[in-house]
């Protein structure tokens, strides 16, 4: 099974709301990751969690803030965001390596993704 | 940092025909993925081929990693094969050890019928 879920499918915020998005994962993957998709662009990484530890951070705005409360769930939270902020948000999850190294040969499977609006 | 291009940027078939998409990369790399974007937003994998050639059912992949280039071929097309196929890139030499995946612009494809 290579499946990765992701909730919700849609989401319609404004500008001083607060959400969250879910992603989950039963692969034993020890690695997640959100990337967010623009219109016509390509998915870009937005941060990357190994063995529950945040590694990488690609200098996203403070408005997101993510959370890994166990090795199979991986959340977004979402404060304050600004109507440019309006993009796909992609879950993924790979192996992961030993020692919360990721290898640079890990499989990435992806979810469905949550397309956000915000008003 | 490493440069992915994929060409062509747009594609449109006729069911039942051949076509290949391209994807060139200016750094060695030890991971690479090929994925279909369906109109629904899925990122489906269908390779993972940092060298050599791999095939599965209509579709094929080759990686010729000393050369820097993928092609994934596309025989007897089929609208449900319609969306965005993307090339995805990852190495030690670019941030890879954390697992960085970095993708090309894709190429969207439209089969008619």
């Amino acid at each position: 099974d290579t499946e990765v879920t992701q909730t919700p499918k849609h989401l319609v915020m404004g500008m001083t709301n607060k959400k969250s998005l879910k992603c989950e994962q039963h692969m034993g993957h020890r690695a997640m990751y959100w990337y967010k998709q623009k219109a016509k662009k390509p998915p870009e990484l937005m941060f990357v969690y190994s063995y529950e530890k945040l590694s990488i951070n690609e200098s996203v705005p403070s408005r997101f803030s993510p959370e890994c409360p166990n090795s199979s769930l991986l959340n977004l939270h979402l404060h304050a965001l600004q109507p440019e902020d309006s993009a796909l948000y992609l879950c993924a999850s790979s192996q992961g390596g030993l020692a919360g190294v990721i290898a640079s040969t890990d499989t990435q499977y992806f979810g469905p993704g949550t397309r956000l609006t915000v008003l | 940092g490493i440069q992915v291009e994929q060409s062509p940027p747009d594609l449109i078939l006729q069911e039942g025909a051949n076509s290949t998409l391209r994807c060139n990369f200016s750094d060695s790399v030890n991971n690479l993925q090929w994925f279909h974007q369906n109109p629904w937003g899925q990122l489906i994998n269908l390779f993972y081929i940092p060298s050599g050639t791999k095939q599965n059912g209509r579709l094929s992949a080759t990686t010729v990693a000393t050369e820097r280039y993928s092609l994934l071929y596309i025989s007897s097309s089929q609208t449900t094969d319609s969306g965005v196929y993307f090339c995805a890139v990852g190495g030690i030499n670019y941030g890879g050890s954390q697992g960085n995946l970095i993708f090309g612009k894709g190429t969207k494809l439209s089969v008619k019928p």
